[in-house]
């Protein structure tokens, strides 16, 4: 069975500090996508990235930078110089294997709070 | 404008009385969701669809009923709600079926649904 843990309830961080945000999923299959979505207090879900199990490029988006690790299970997500506006919930979920899209698990989420 | 649109918005109700909660989507989609979210515990797949009259069980069924009569609507049914169902609750739809479902996700607004 697929499961994603964030083990990280919650994080406050002022201004301008960098922050990981952990997650680690389990999963039986060799194919599997993995996702990070936001939510900031308006409560709407927005998608942030997608990467697949054969691609362990990480990868950069302005602030925002992904590190994905076969070896450890794990597809950390960091805001780097973080501002007020990243305050929200992050989750972290997966997809397991060539037709199953219909089964996306997510983790618990982590919120952040980014102080001014 | 593409959008999935639940209703309502707020729901306050008492034990046992039946209730439906909305979800239309006006961008053609075969694949349609219902999630909640508590504390804790992220979002929980309850039921998803994968075309007119194909339904089925996510990870968290009981205690909800679904039906997909037509393609835009995917209603989710309470028959007799009870306190451990107080929640907030996504309806989702994707143009994809397969594993990066997660990716082409449109939620809707999400439903806030409390039982006294």
């Amino acid at each position: 069975a697929q499961k994603v843990t964030q083990a990280q309830t919650e994080i406050s961080v002022v201004e301008k500090e960098d922050v990981t945000l952990d997650c680690v999923y389990e999963t039986r299959d060799t194919t599997y996508y993995l996702f990070w979505y936001k939510q900031p207090p308006s409560g709407e879900l927005v998608f942030l990235i997608r990467r697949n199990s054969f691609d362990e490029q990480n990868e950069i988006s302005g602030r925002y930078s992904w590190n994905f690790q076969k070896s450890t299970s794990s597809f950390n997500f960091t805001i780097t110089a973080s501002q007020v506006v990243d305050s929200a919930v992050y989750f972290c979920a997966l997809s397991e294997g060539e037709t199953s899209g219909s089964r996306l698990t997510f983790g618990e989420g982590t919120q952040l709070t980014v102080n001014p | 404008e593409a959008q999935v649109t639940q209703n309502p918005r707020y729901l306050i109700t008492v034990t046992g009385k039946k209730l439906t909660v909305t979800c239309s989507q006006n961008m053609n989609h075969e694949y349609m969701s219902w999630y909640r979210q508590d504390p804790g515990l992220g979002l929980r797949q309850i039921y998803y669809s994968m075309n007119v009259e194909v339904t089925d069980k996510g990870d968290v069924p009981e205690g909800y009923k679904v039906s997909r009569k037509e393609k835009r609507n995917f209603p989710l049914i309470l028959e007799s709600p009870s306190p451990n169902q107080t929640s907030l609750y996504f309806c989702a739809s994707s143009l994809s079926r397969g594993p990066d479902v997660g990716e082409k996700l449109f939620f809707g607004s999400g439903t806030q649904l409390s039982v006294l």
